[in-house]
């Protein structure tokens, strides 16, 4: 399986935007990017995925590099509420049947 | 309201005893999912289903089994030969089960074994 490289841990103040970072360097032509994220002692929440495009929901942006090697989660006024543990995964398009590999994963905290 | 239940939110078990956790999903999705979440990591797949009467083994489906005998509802058995059954146990489901397809994850259950 691909893997993904985040930062441990990120900082953000509140109404501020927050960029988090995602290497993804072996990534292959099928491998969705997905981002979910997860509060302590609670499952894990579907933010956003693309493929190849940029893309928005009302939750966040996810802009991905032109040769899909990397990608960025965008949110663009943090809340004390997108405190949270950010999951950068690769989903396998083909047969993998949607298998979600997770790492560490970013832990955000936005200070009031 | 369409979603993920899990129940119970907290079991305690001897060891040597088997337990199941239970998953039931409304969204009528496909494709159903079982991870183990331990503290401080990342959720490792344990068993996944993508059609009824059809299931595949994660990366860590020793010690454990599964049923999918109807689209909404995957059990998770933790058998006794599970060395180290103490963790967080998250159910999730997916529309087909596809790399493009979002999951959608319940409210986990956390399994104490002494």
């Amino acid at each position: 399986d691909a893997k993904t490289t985040q930062p441990n841990s990120m900082e953000s103040n509140e109404e501020e935007p927050v960029h988090l970072p995602c290497n993804h360097s072996t990534i292959s032509g099928t491998d969705y990017i997905h981002w979910y994220r997860q509060l302590p002692s609670q499952g894990p929440e579907y933010v956003i995925h693309g493929l190849t495009s940029n893309v928005n929901n009302r939750m966040a942006s996810l802009a991905i590099a032109e040769d899909r090697k990397s990608s960025t989660l965008i949110l663009h006024r943090a809340t004390l509420r997108d405190a949270a543990v950010y999951y950068c995964i690769l989903n396998a398009g083909g047969t993998s049947y949607g298998k979600l590999t997770f790492g560490q994963g970013t832990i955000l905290t936005v200070h009031p | 309201d369409g979603g993920i239940t899990q129940s119970p939110k907290y079991l305690f078990r001897k060891e040597g005893q088997n337990v199941t956790l239970s998953c039931e999903q409304n969204l009528n999705h496909d494709a159903m999912y079982w991870y183990r979440q331990d503290p401080g990591q990342g959720l490792r797949l344990i068993y996944y289903s993508q059609i009824v009467n059809d299931f595949q083994k994660g990366d860590i489906a020793e010690g454990y089994s599964v049923s999918r005998e109807k689209k909404e509802s995957f059990p998770l058995t933790v058998t006794s030969a599970q060395k180290n059954p103490t963790a967080f146990y998250l159910c999730a489901s997916s529309p087909r089960g596809l790399g493009r397809d979002e999951q959608y994850f319940g409210p986990g259950t956390r399994l104490t074994v002494t």
